[in-house]
C-alpha cells in the first residue's frame, strides 16, 4: 500500500515564493511526480523526480530526498495563474498513486 | 506528449444504468490508466487497461463493476455499471509513455446519478 500527504490548502502573496510538501510511505517506488489541477480541468505534467536531488524548469522546482520520502514543489515569481491544485504522485511499478492535493491560492 | 480526448464530458444518469466512457490518444500509449476523481478530492486508480486482455483492477474496484476494454494501443472504454449515488463523479483516462511512464490525463467525464 502507499500513504501519501500534503497540506490540503496553502496561501501565498504574487511575487512571492511557496514551497509544497509530499510525504510518502511506499512498498516499491519508482519515481515521484507533482501535477498542477486547475478547477475543472485535467491534471496537467509538472516534475518528475527518480533520483535524489532538484530538478528545476523555470519557475517551478521540485526535490526529492528517497531515504526521507520527501519531497517538495517550490514554486517562484506567483503568479495569479498559479492558483490551482498541486497533486504529488508516487510510481509503483507502472502505476501512479496521487496524495491528497493541496489547493494553492494566490492572492494580490 | 499524448493529447487525449474523452465522450461524453458529461452525463446525468438514472440509478440502475450503466454508462460507458470512451478515451481516445492521439498516439500509440504503452499505458492507459482510469481513474475516479470525487469532488474536490485527489484521483484515485481504478485499474490498468491491457490491450487485448483483461484490465488489471486496484484493491477496490471490481471487473462486475467497472468492465473495461482496450481493444487497441490508442482506444479504451470504461463502463460504470449498475450505477447508484455514490458513483456520480469525475472519471478521468490517462495514457503513459516514455522510460518515466509519464500520464498524460484526459479531460474528464462528470457523472451524476440520480
Amino acid at each position: 500500500g502507499q500513504n501519501i500527504d500534503q497540506p490540503t490548502e496553502m496561501t501565498a502573496t504574487e511575487g512571492a515564493i511557496v514551497q509544497i510538501n509530499c510525504t510518502y510511505q511506499t512498498s516499491g517506488f519508482n519515481g515521484l511526480f507533482w501535477y498542477q489541477q486547475h478547477a475543472g480541468e485535467a491534471p496537467t505534467f509538472l516534475s518528475y523526480n527518480v533520483l535524489d536531488g532538484l530538478e528545476e524548469k523555470g519557475r517551478f522546482s521540485s526535490f526529492l530526498s528517497r531515504s526521507k520520502g520527501y519531497s517538495y514543489l517550490l514554486l517562484k515569481e506567483l503568479q495569479m495563474k498559479d492558483s490551482a491544485s498541486y497533486l504529488c504522485a508516487v510510481r509503483r511499478a507502472n502505476n501512479l498513486f496521487f496524495g491528497t492535493g493541496t489547493r494553492l491560492t494566490v492572492i494580490p | 506528449s499524448a493529447v487525449i480526448s474523452q465522450k461524453p464530458s458529461r452525463d446525468i444518469c438514472q440509478r440502475g444504468t450503466s454508462l460507458t466512457i470512451q478515451c481516445q490518444v492521439d498516439s500509440q500509449v504503452t499505458m492507459m490508466f482510469w481513474y475516479r476523481q470525487q469532488p474536490g478530492q485527489s484521483l484515485t486508480l481504478i485499474a490498468t487497461a491491457n490491450q487485448g486482455s483483461e484490465a488489471t483492477y486496484e484493491s477496490g474496484f471490481v471487473i462486475d463493476k467497472f468492465p473495461i476494454s482496450r481493444p487497441n494501443l490508442t482506444f479504451s472504454t470504461l463502463t460504470v455499471s449498475n450505477l447508484s449515488p455514490e458513483d456520480s463523479s469525475i472519471y478521468l483516462c490517462s495514457g503513459g509513455q516514455g522510460a518515466s511512464l509519464e500520464q498524460y490525463f484526459g479531460p474528464g467525464t462528470r457523472l451524476t446519478v440520480t
